[in-house]
């Protein structure tokens, strides 16, 4: 199985800050990476495919980067609504496997 | 609008069963594959089980094979989750999703979800 491993677990930032959270997988995924943001009590939602193609609907201070084992997930200003929990899942093979998540949280 | 309705969740005691269903409308439910994916209670996201368009195969989390099985009904826009001899860890949320494919492989990522059904094993 493959493992994904997020950092950090947890962050505090303030409104405008740029944010980034890592996700490294145990083998090599190519570019089958993709990036959910979930709030309380909400189902996740769909953010970044295929490691850097932005889902239609999603502002653009949200960018994903990376191949391989490393990648990136930046959110370049931050905003009041982007506090959130943020998940990596890699769909490169079966099972399909979740990073622990990164939780936004306000400073 | 493409949606995703699941119901089914409850309480149900360890070693007890539980159908859980998902009503997919705004798209053509055959074409895609679909998933379960769960929550547990202030725990991150694990997938669960998966099944091809067809329905002809379908795969599935060590972690529940064996006592889960996953079906669709393409002629209901149906996708079940047919849950035996319940643990306590397999408490949690249970989402359905639409899997999407741009590269190789019979899911590459998850969109849009249902809304979630708890599903409690408790004694």
């Amino acid at each position: 199985d493959i493992q994904m491993t997020q950092s950090p677990s947890s962050l505090s930032a303030s409104v405008g800050d740029r944010v980034t959270i890592t996700c490294r997988a145990s083998q090599s995924i190519s570019s089958y990476l993709n990036w959910y943001q979930q709030k309380p009590g909400k189902a996740p939602d769909l953010l970044i495919y295929a490691a850097s193609t932005l889902q239609s609907g999603v502002p653009s201070r949200f960018s994903g980067s990376g191949s391989g084992t490393d990648f990136t997930l930046t959110i370049s200003s931050l905003q009041p609504e982007d506090f959130a929990t943020y998940y990596c899942q890699q769909g490169s093979s079966t099972p399909l496997t979740f990073g622990g998540g990164t939780k936004v949280e306000i400073k | 609008e493409v949606q995703l309705l699941e119901s089914g969740g409850g309480l149900v005691q360890p070693g007890g069963s539980l159908r859980l269903s998902c009503i997919a409308s705004g798209f053509t439910f055959s074409s895609y594959a679909m998933s379960w994916v769960r929550q547990a209670p202030g725990k991150g996201l694990e997938w669960v089980s998966g099944i091809s368009g067809s329905g002809g195969s379908a795969y599935y989390a060590d972690s529940v094979k064996g006592r889960f099985t996953i079906s669709r009904d393409n002629s209901k826009n149906t996708l079940y989750l047919q849950m035996n001899s319940l643990r306590a860890e397999d408490t949690a949320v249970y989402y359905c999703a639409t899997c999407q494919v741009w590269g190789t492989g019979w899911c590459n990522y998850f969109d849009p979800w249902g809304q979630g059904t708890l599903v409690t094993v408790s004694s």
